[in-house]
């Protein structure tokens, strides 16, 4: 069975600090992606990225980076010089890569409050 | 591009009577899934459609819930009769048939039951 474990409920930041959500997964799976997804206010999910088990490469993309770490079943996101257009729910997400049972496991979900 | 687009955005109703949600995939997209997210928790999966077919419905919490995607368009989860914990955020979701299976979601049907 497939799991993601969000600790973090709830962070508040104040603008421009740095600030790291974490994620902790759980698979049986060899093949598996990884993903973040951003629900504003208005209440869509965004997707903001997916990341292939093979691929332990850490990305950044402009104030967004994450770091993903295989031995310790991790895929944590990091928003640097937060703003407060930055606030939002944040979910992480797994799936398996390979079959038809193509659903998306999901954490509980992060509050995150970027305070002016 | 039109995105993922859901029907209505909230619904207030009373236990016992039944609401039928609708979802738009993208134009083109072959899978349609559905989500809930029950406050505070995580967003969990119901079922996935192929098509017109039912690909996984091992979410599906009771037979109350019933799904359809007649002709692989859009589709409609009906919940009949309502329970006080039906309440939540229903999200569907759609994708093009392939290996990298990014969704994409809509905004979500607020579902209270009083």
């Amino acid at each position: 069975a497939q799991k993601v474990t969000q600790a973090q409920t709830e962070i508040s930041v104040v603008e421009k600090e740095d600030v790291t959500l974490d994620c902790v997964y759980e698979t049986r799976d060899t093949t598996y992606y990884l993903f973040w997804y951003k629900q504003p206010p208005s209440g869509e999910l965004v997707f903001l990225i997916r990341r292939n088990s093979f691929d332990e490469q850490n990305e950044i993309s402009g104030r967004y980076s994450w770091n993903f770490q295989k031995s310790t079943s991790s895929f944590n996101f990091t928003i640097t010089a937060s703003q407060v257009v930055d606030s939002a729910v944040y979910f992480c997400a797994l799936s398996e890569a390979y079959g038809s049972a193509r659903q998306l496991t999901f954490g509980s979900g992060t509050q995150l409050t970027v305070l002016p | 591009e039109a995105g993922v687009t859901q029907f209505p955005s909230h619904s207030v109703i009373e236990k016992g009577q039944t609401v039928t949600l609708r979802c738009d995939p993208i134009s083109g997209h072959d899978n349609l899934y559905w989500y809930r997210r029950v406050m505070g928790k995580e967003i969990k999966f119901l079922l996935h459609f192929v098509k017109e077919s039912k690909q996984d419905e091992s979410g599906m919490p009771n037979n109350r819930f019933l799904a359809e995607r007649t002709g692989g368009t859009y589709s409609t989860l009906k919940v009949q009769p309502a329970e006080l914990e039906d309440s939540g955020v229903y999200f569907c979701a759609s994708s093009l048939q392939g290996a990298i299976n990014e969704q994409f979601f809509g905004p979500g049907t607020r579902l209270t039951v009083l």
